[in-house]
């Protein structure tokens, strides 16, 4: 299995509060990923990066930053949580087009 | 962008039979990658197979196996011998080549594999 830990796995928080999640590689895999899960929808691109300090949005980037000072972290920050943020997210990584490896997924509840 | 639809919300297949899940996509590339991800109740996402766009001949891996076909943007996924261990949401995605290599998920089939 790749090295690819995510944190917290679990969090629940309220409305307006700002929200840090965190992944952690030990492949050293150039791009990394956040994707959020919701019923009905599959898993929606948030925010990736080709590099540190180097990101671009995805899909659904609305109220989500990131950053990458760090090869190895890749962290997403919901600025003031909506309940609409509520989500399963999953953190990917991959270092060639035929391959992407997810993270376990941290599990978010705004209230 | 390029979509990708599951047009079946739910299978259901007896252990030991064989099941298909279809995979439509939409896109204008020639060249990109294709894939099925499994996710069992744990939640991890598993690869379970992968097809490069121009490869003719296709994929197959154990038990599973899928049906490229590249004019009609056609993808399916056949299991063999199904086994309740296979029981879990399935994902088909799309990947161009280039361009972040992000993904892009159909919204998933849930197999439920009964004895």
């Amino acid at each position: 299995d790749a090295g690819i830990t995510q944190s917290p796995r679990h969090k629940v928080t309220e409305t307006g509060t700002p929200v840090t999640l965190r992944c952690h590689q030990t492949e050293n895999h150039r791009y990394m990923y956040w994707y959020r899960q919701d019923p009905g929808h599959g898993l929606r691109l948030i925010h990736y990066s080709y590099g540190v300090k180097d990101t671009d949005k995805g899909e659904v980037s609305d109220g989500y930053s990131v950053s990458r000072s760090k090869t190895e972290d890749f962290l997403l920050t919901l600025e003031s949580a909506t309940s609409s943020q509520t989500s399963v997210y999953f953190c990917a990584i991959s270092d060639r087009p035929r391959d992407q490896y997810f993270g376990p997924g941290t599990r978010l509840t705004v209230l | 962008a390029q979509t990708v639809t599951q047009s079946q919300p739910e299978m259901s297949v007896q252990e030991a039979e064989t099941v298909t899940l279809s995979c439509t996509y939409d896109t204008s590339e020639s060249d990109y990658y294709l894939f099925w991800y499994k996710q069992p109740p744990s939640r991890q996402m598993i690869l379970v197979i992968r097809q490069e766009a121009y490869k003719q001949q296709n994929a197959t891996e154990n038990r599973f196996s899928v049906n490229f076909q590249k004019a009609a943007k056609s993808f399916s996924l056949k299991i063999s011998d199904s086994q309740l261990g296979d029981a879990a949401m399935y994902f088909c995605a799309y990947r161009r080549m280039n361009s972040g290599y992000a993904l892009n998920f159909g919204k998933g089939t849930s197999l439920l594999v009964t004895p």
